[in-house]
């Protein structure tokens, strides 16, 4: 399979829990991004990784958030002490050249 | 005001119609435009990739690009039922570097009937 992977796609979690999200990039794609996805609306962007250097965060990701890209390869989204209010789908996307991002199919999070 | 408007919808056409969907935006340094198609609880799938104004055309799809009315459309021929899905428009300002990052139209579902 060459296309991007997500683990979980689902995960439900009780509020004030830690939860850990894992993106496979498409092999040799040196950008990875992430998103968030709500109910009706279009992804928002969360990161973003050249390699393993993060370069930019949205305002969205607060301190609760934190990302890595190890060696440039995979990526993890960790969100610590879940609200209810971080209920959303999160996408990741890769892209190598002429910014053609691709995303996988995402990881659903329920926060009860 | 949101940098990129699109239609909600739902839109609903019957089988073999074309149709027509659109996004504008606020951002005039956007250069990269993109529509991609989203099923239900899945990822969006890239469709059509264009650079400034101009058209661009793959298959049943054509992908069109107005930056001076700040415009973009995807026009869908002989639509089909498997057309049915959520379409979003995204545009950057740049290929690489921070200026990268997407920013999305919030969707236009389509109904394509029988």
């Amino acid at each position: 399979d060459t296309g991007v992977s997500q683990d979980p796609r689902h995960k439900i979690t009780k509020r004030g829990q830690n939860v850990t999200f894992r993106c496979d990039p498409i092999s040799e794609h040196n950008r990875l991004y992430w998103y968030r996805q709500t109910l009706g609306q279009g992804p928002e962007f969360l990161t973003y990784f050249q390699n393993e250097a993060q370069l930019e965060k949205s305002r969205l990701l607060s301190d609760r958030f934190s990302a890595e890209r190890p060696k440039g390869s995979f990526s993890t989204l960790e969100i610590q002490r879940t609200e209810q209010g971080d209920s959303a789908m999160y996408l990741c996307a890769s892209s190598l050249l002429h910014n053609e991002q691709f995303f996988g199919p995402g990881t659903r999070l329920t926060v009860l | 005001q949101k940098e990129v408007e699109q239609d909600p919808g739902p839109l609903s056409v019957p089988e073999g119609a074309i149709v027509s969907l659109n996004c504008t935006y606020s951002n005039s340094a956007f250069q990269y435009f993109m529509w991609y198609r989203q099923y239900s609880r899945k990822g969006p799938e890239l469709l059509m990739y264009t650079y400034s104004s101009g058209n661009k055309e793959d298959g049943r799809f054509t992908a069109q690009v107005d930056k001076s009315s700040k415009y973009i459309s995807l026009f869908i021929r002989d639509s089909q039922p498997s057309d049915s899905a959520t379409y979003l428009c995204a545009m950057t300002r740049e290929k690489t570097g921070t200026a990268s990052k997407l920013t999305f139209g919030t969707g236009t579902r389509l109904q394509v009937t029988l």
